[in-house]
């Protein structure tokens, strides 16, 4: 069946650093990709989506490629902020219409 | 834009009692609405997917029994924890479906249940 395995956390970083969260997903079907990012005591929310295999996404400086050929979804920042602190997951819509999520990698950053 | 409120925001009951949660979306139809639970280890999961005049469907270790959901219309959704216990607490988020075509969901802000 569908799934999606992504970095174990918890990531602790230093504010400027580069932060990668490696995402991989198993699917028969080529479908929309999604990043999502949960803030404490918030709901999870979008970060960013991409539709189509071998497109990149990007908001607020994260980015990630839709990689078709090795199943990954790697999110990727080149400098991280403490404002960035919170949980981070790779979503894949299943089925008709549920969405999986990955296991969610929290993120800390320190100033 | 795609808004979806969620009400409690968290409740504490005691074991065997009920708690019912409800889920508005605003400036959208939401014609289809997921329930998960939230684990405190972060983790999701599904409990049911919800479309209106259709049969609501539950995921394994999920029942109507324990979980009854009701829809009636493409801005409303609610759903009830009966005879709650410890291993049902976490944080229950409904999301909602505004895009056929993409799978994506707006969230709420869950429902915190603490059982005692």
């Amino acid at each position: 069946g569908d799934s999606v395995t992504q970095t174990e956390g918890p990531v602790t970083l230093s504010e400027g650093t580069s932060l990668t969260v490696n995402c991989s997903y198993e699917t028969k079907q080529y479908p929309t990709l999604f990043w999502y990012v949960q803030y404490p005591g918030e709901g999870p929310q979008l970060l960013f989506k991409v539709p189509k295999a071998n497109e990149k996404g990007s908001n607020r400086g994260f980015e990630a490629t839709y990689n078709k050929e090795a199943t990954s979804f790697h999110l990727q920042k080149a400098s991280v902020q403490e404002s960035d602190s919170a949980v981070y997951y790779c979503a894949l819509p299943s089925g008709s219409w549920q969405l999986i999520f990955g296991s969610g990698t929290q993120l800390t950053v320190m100033p | 834009g795609a808004l979806v409120y969620q009400y409690p925001r968290r409740t504490i009951c005691k074991s065997g009692t009920s708690m019912r949660m409800e889920c508005q979306a605003v400036g959208f139809q939401a014609t289809s609405v997921a329930w998960y639970r939230q684990s405190p280890q972060k983790t999701f999961e599904l409990i049911a997917l919800s479309t209106v005049n259709s049969a609501i469907k539950y995921e394994q270790n999920f029942t109507q029994e324990k979980f009854p959901i009701s829809h009636p219309n493409l801005s409303f959704s609610s759903m009830t924890v009966l005879n709650a216990y410890l291993e049902d607490r976490g944080l229950y988020l409904c999301g909602a479906r505004r895009d056929r075509n993409t799978g994506q969901l707006y969230f709420g802000e869950g429902s915190k249940l603490t059982v005692l």
